[in-house]
């Protein structure tokens, strides 16, 4: 089983709609969680971090389920600037803490 | 400048030579980590260094490939005897953090585009 699994989508929405992502982590004692996006040809960018009460910044909304082992990004009135692949992260605690990515989520706002 | 620098930007090198990436991180983060990404494909990682702490090198997918850090600067990956499967992009991150916990964002640098001919 990977450490961090998401569905590579592509998830094609049409402009204003709401979508939301999902990502499963297998390593209980993860630590800390993030969501980056990553445009095309790019470096991933920091989107948002994750806390166990949930945040919300703007459109976005993170939550995060230590019980289920699960992190979800909701985007809100999805812009076509939205489009990009959106990444799953997760610290493994422990002696090191190494950032471990999914693989991503795909998102294409269609006008 | 205050973000990652990587350098060089783009490699074009022939299969059985070996390359070398180098990866300035911002000043004072003590993490730096190494990862590879094929066209399409996720982040791999390769290779985490914190402060002083041995490296944690569970990434590296053979023993071609090595990386070192000085102190807290300059990190450089070496690929020896390159192969056409070692075409990707090599992106280099830092980040801070506070008890062993990151606390802070991860920031990348713009990566290496390597092309194995």
């Amino acid at each position: 089983r990977k450490e961090v699994e998401q569905d590579p989508g592509p998830f094609n929405v049409p402009e204003g709609a709401t979508v939301a992502f999902n990502c499963t982590y297998s390593n209980s004692a993860s630590q800390s969680f993030f969501w980056y996006r990553q445009d095309c040809r790019k470096e991933p960018k920091l989107l948002m971090s994750v806390y166990s009460s949930g945040n919300e910044d703007g459109r976005f909304t993170a939550q995060l389920n230590r019980a289920s082992q699960y992190i979800s990004l909701l985007i809100r009135d999805s812009k076509l600037s939205d489009s990009a692949t959106y990444l799953c992260v997760v610290t493994i605690g422990g002696a090191t803490n190494k950032l471990i990515f999914g693989t991503g989520t795909l998102l294409a706002v269609q006008p | 400048g205050a973000g990652v620098s990587q350098s060089p930007s783009n490699k074009v090198t022939e299969k059985g030579k070996d390359v070398e990436l180098r990866c300035d991180p911002i000043s004072g983060h003590t993490a730096l980590y190494w990862y590879r990404q094929r066209l399409g494909q996720g982040l791999e990682f390769l290779i985490y260094f914190q402060g002083n702490s041995a490296p944690d090198k569970s990434g590296l997918p053979s023993d071609r490939f090595s990386a070192e850090r000085t102190g807290e600067s300059v990190s450089t990956l070496t690929i020896q005897r390159t192969q056409q499967e070692d075409s990707a992009v090599y992106l280099c991150a830092s980040s801070s953090h506070r008890d062993r916990v990151l606390r802070t964002e991860a920031f990348f640098g713009q990566g290496t585009r390597l092309t194995v001919v």
